[in-house]
């Protein structure tokens, strides 16, 4: 497809569970991002991958929380130990970088929604 | 400082009227303001966008008006319709990824 997809769509777990959501970013965009998203919130800045390095991860809550890319394109991010405040919409999005080091306009996938029973 | 505020938090308008949704900053650093637009099961589009080197941006139907000295941009939507019902964010960053979002404004567009 020409945006970019997430899977799953949704997810349900039990709390202490292993989790992993995966990002398929359009097609020749370098730069990829996961956000998370409350209820009734703005989304939160979790990581930035430039191709396959995390260009930075500062926005990780905690070290049960972890993403990888290794080809530079799909990426997965993983939740160790769920927790019922783990609950929220996963958004990951892509971007074309530009040699200013800007990046360019994000594209956002439809997300992935993550409930911790 | 590193807030974006954004209000209202809900906001009706009759169709064919004007839409105004109000944000604030406070790092002066920041130097990249999108507008994105988010319908419900979706993730969030950017609609419109503008740099601190103009004050207005006009796209179609939407323009963003920015003011540096006061911290303050603003989305107005001219002749607002139904379809522009959806939750609209504002966000804010330096020079590239590490959005600050604002919390959002539901706006439903009364036919």
């Amino acid at each position: 497809g020409a945006g970019v997809s997430q899977t799953p769509s949704n997810k349900v777990t039990e709390k202490g569970k292993y989790v992993e959501l995966r990002c398929d970013p359009i097609s020749g965009h370098t730069a990829l991002y996961w956000y998370r998203q409350s209820l009734g919130q703005g989304p939160e800045f979790l990581i930035y991958f430039q191709g396959t390095g995390a260009a930075d991860d500062s926005g990780l809550p905690n070290d049960r929380f972890f993403a990888v890319r290794p080809e530079g394109s799909v990426s997965t991010l993983k939740i160790q130990r769920t927790e019922r405040g783990d609950s929220a919409v996963y958004l990951c999005a892509s971007s074309l970088s530009q040699s200013s080091g800007r990046t360019g306009e994000l594209f956002f996938g439809e997300g992935s929604r993550l409930t911790v029973l | 400082q590193q807030q974006v505020k954004q209000s209202p938090q809900s906001l009706i308008v009759q169709k064919g009227g004007i839409s105004i949704i109000n944000c604030a900053y406070e790092n002066t650093a920041f130097d990249y303001f999108p507008w994105y637009q988010q319908f419900p099961g979706k993730g969030p589009a950017l609609l419109i966008a503008i740099r601190p080197d103009v004050s207005e941006k006009k796209e179609g139907r939407f323009t963003i008006s920015f003011n540096k000295s006061a911290k303050q941009f603003s989305l107005h939507i001219m002749d607002s319709q139904p379809g522009d019902s959806a939750t609209y964010f504002c966000a804010a960053s330096k020079g590239n990824y590490q959005l600050i979002w604002g919390a959002g404004t539901k706006l439903i567009i009364k036919p």
